[in-house]
């Protein structure tokens, strides 16, 4: 089954302890991308990728890091999160132009 | 520069009531893809219609329906009869031509309650 998934669902942390939040996609996609949401905000990009080694920022870039070492493997970091980083994080791939598959999200509560 | 605007935050109506949620769109691109999507309370988001810009066709999927119009950049959503379930948060995105995951870009969302 085609599919993006994220890990963990669920994340509650505190202020300044690294975390590392998961996506693998098993459709040999070429382009990754993370997403937060926030309230009245919709979706916002991050980061993202258009293959191996070949990451980009997006709108909100600031305090994570991406990494793209395999194609299936998309991980967000965050070095020292802080409260502002609480929100609803979605990872999507795609393999050209004009379509999108989301993980289920990842809820993080930054304490 | 591309923008995705729903100016309706939230809208409620009892069951069985029509409901449109509206979408305008601003891109300087002529081909482009647009999207609508359905987050449950559960928080995952479902995919409901992709529409590509040279298909203006009108499209029907049951109780939903979508009205695509470039001459006023508009994508809008019908729910006919709606129903609790479809209580939920409803984006609209867009994606410019040449991208995909990558780049798109999402209005900030219409929270329907749909009231029994």
């Amino acid at each position: 089954e085609a599919q993006v998934t994220q890990n963990p669902r669920y994340l509650i942390t505190v202020t300044g302890k690294k975390l590392t939040v998961t996506c693998s996609q098993n459709m040999n996609h070429e382009y990754m991308s993370w997403y937060r949401q926030d309230p009245g905000l919709g979706l916002r990009q991050i980061y993202y990728s258009m293959n191996v080694e070949v990451t980009d920022k997006g709108d909100v870039p600031e305090g994570y890091k991406v990494s793209r070492k395999e194609k299936r493997n998309f991980p967000l970091i965050l070095e020292s999160p802080s409260p502002n980083q609480t929100s609803l994080y979605f990872c999507a791939s795609s393999e050209s132009q004009g379509s999108a598959f989301f993980g289920q999200g990842t809820r993080l509560t930054v304490v | 520069a591309q923008k995705v605007t729903q100016a309706q935050t939230e809208i409620s109506v009892v069951e069985k009531e029509d409901v449109t949620l509206d979408c305008v769109y601003e891109t300087r691109d002529t081909t482009y893809y647009l999207f609508w999507y359905k987050q449950p309370p559960s928080g995952e988001l479902v995919f409901l219609i992709r529409r590509n810009s040279f298909d203006e066709q009108n499209e029907i999927s049951g109780r939903y329906s979508w009205n695509f119009q470039k001459s006023t950049s508009s994508f809008n959503f019908t729910i006919t009869a709606s129903q609790v379930v479809d209580s939920a948060v409803y984006f609209c995105a867009l994606i410019p031509p040449r991208t995909g995951a990558n780049n798109l870009f999402f209005g900030t969302g219409t929270r329907l309650t749909v009231i029994p």
